[in-house]
């Protein structure tokens, strides 16, 4: 069974840390992508990768940086968290040309930062 | 970044009541898909749709790609309460690599 596995489902932060928010794919895809999700506002990208060491700024990256050193894992970086970065988090992934399904993700991360 | 115009934001209803929900856009896509996510979880594929005018099923539901290419619709037919949850749609232009969302249709059924 393929898999988008986010290594945490709850996470708890204190304010102005260095989080760490990991994601791996088993599909060989070269796509993947950051989400969050908030109450009424839908799911807005934050940024997304199409290839090892490639990374492309979303709608809302401010405050958060990526890394992709290698095909299967994504991982999102927030700098120094605030309050307002509290969130659910959703990793997804996709192969190139798109795919006939669409996106698979992961079962998403709720960060809540103090 | 663009986003679908989906409908209602959220409903609130009877078990065994049908439910319909509808997504549109001002650009034409190629692909329509609409996901599901439960509460607590990432959200999860009912159904795809490839062609203009296409109706097709998955069980209880049922997804129509509008003719215009700039539409499509959910329904679900007599609600259960696993039912409950958001309701995603999306559409891909060509085959790319980046789907664009609706807002979600928050669904919540009453026993």
């Amino acid at each position: 069974d393929v898999k988008v596995t986010q290594s945490s489902r709850y996470l708890v932060k204190r304010t102005g840390e260095k989080v760490f928010l990991e994601c791996v794919q088993d599909m060989d895809h070269e796509n993947m992508f950051w989400y969050r999700q908030d109450p009424g506002l839908g799911l807005r990208l934050i940024y997304f990768s199409y290839d090892v060491k490639m990374k492309e700024k979303g709608d809302i990256p401010e405050g958060y940086s990526v890394s992709r050193e290698k095909k299967e894992r994504f991982s999102l970086i927030l700098e120094s968290a605030s309050t307002n970065q509290t969130s659910m988090y959703l990793c997804a992934s996709r192969s190139k040309g798109g795919g006939a399904y669409g996106y698979t993700f992961g079962s998403g991360t709720r960060l809540t930062v103090v | 970044g663009q986003q679908l115009n989906q409908s209602p934001q959220s409903m609130f209803i009877q078990e065994g009541e049908d439910v319909s929900m509808n997504c549109t856009s001002s650009s034409i896509f190629n692909t329509w898909l609409w996901y599901k996510q439960d509460p607590g979880e990432g959200p999860v594929l009912l159904i795809a749709l490839y062609k203009a005018g296409e109706l097709t099923s998955n069980g209880r539901l049922t997804a129509q790609f509008g003719i215009t290419r700039k539409d499509s619709f959910l329904n679900i037919s007599a609600s259960i309460p696993s039912d409950v949850g958001i309701y995603f749609c999306a559409g891909d232009y060509n085959a790319g690599n980046m789907l664009t969302f609706g807002g979600g249709t928050r669904l919540m059924v009453k026993p």
